[in-house]
């Protein structure tokens, strides 16, 4: 079945680049997603990537895909305090209907 | 900027009341969900709605139920909460475009006692 895995935390200092992985099952998935959870909130849409990409920057965020072994990683580079967050990553379901698979989360937290 | 809301940030209930969460969408999406979030669990679906009246079990639809008589409404239901049912609960809705994103409420973190 479909699965998303993540390590569930990750510390940096700040200043440092942070590099968060993901691995997923589903070769069929149209777009991978990062969202980003602050304390007390809800997710907001960090970036996605289509399956044909390799790479997608965005200011200080680079995403990573290997299709091949079905990796992702999202690079976020001069890691600030404001930073510290849970990531996900999602993938997008065979089911249709635009259900997304999500992973566990990484929290990232960012230290002086 | 689409807005999702959802009716309560923190809401404390007993044991075997029926507990209803209100989720608001304003982008006439036709897709909405509901999740529940657990630490070291992630997102689970619990239920979604990709139409007025229309709904789908997700991975853990037991011991909820839900309801969309609105296209920019959809509530979950709890007909019996159980102490297992303290978490919380994401609503989020996504259009029929592409790519899929789906954009997500504050969330309710619901205690039950």
């Amino acid at each position: 079945g479909e699965d998303v895995e993540q390590s569930l935390f990750l510390s940096v200092r700040e200043g440092d680049s942070s590099v968060i992985n993901c691995t997923y099952t589903d070769s069929s998935s149209t777009y991978l997603y990062w969202y980003k959870q602050e304390p007390g909130a809800g997710l907001q849409l960090l970036t996605y990537i289509f399956s044909n990409m390799d790479m997608k920057q965005d200011q200080r965020l680079t995403v990573l895909l290997n299709k091949k072994d079905k990796h992702l990683s999202l690079r976020i580079a001069d890691t600030q305090t404001g930073d510290s967050a849970i990531y996900f990553c999602a993938e997008s379901s065979t089911g249709g209907y635009n259900k997304l698979i999500f992973g566990a989360g990484t929290r990232l937290a960012v230290h002086p | 900027d689409v807005k999702v809301t959802q009716s309560s940030r923190y809401l404390v209930k007993r044991t075997g009341e029926k507990v209803f969460l209100e989720c608001v969408q304003d982008m006439d999406h036709e897709n909405m969900f509901w999740y529940r979030q657990d630490p070291g669990l992630g997102l689970r679906l619990i239920y979604f709605s990709y139409d007025v009246k229309m709904k789908e079990k997700g991975d853990i639809p037991e011991g909820y139920s839900v309801s969309r008589e609105k296209k920019e409404r959809f509530s979950l239901i709890l007909e019996s909460a159980s102490t297992n049912q303290t978490s919380m609960y994401l609503c989020a809705s996504s259009g029929q475009g592409v790519p899929d994103t789906q954009y997500f409420g504050p969330g309710t973190r619901l205690t039950v006692l």
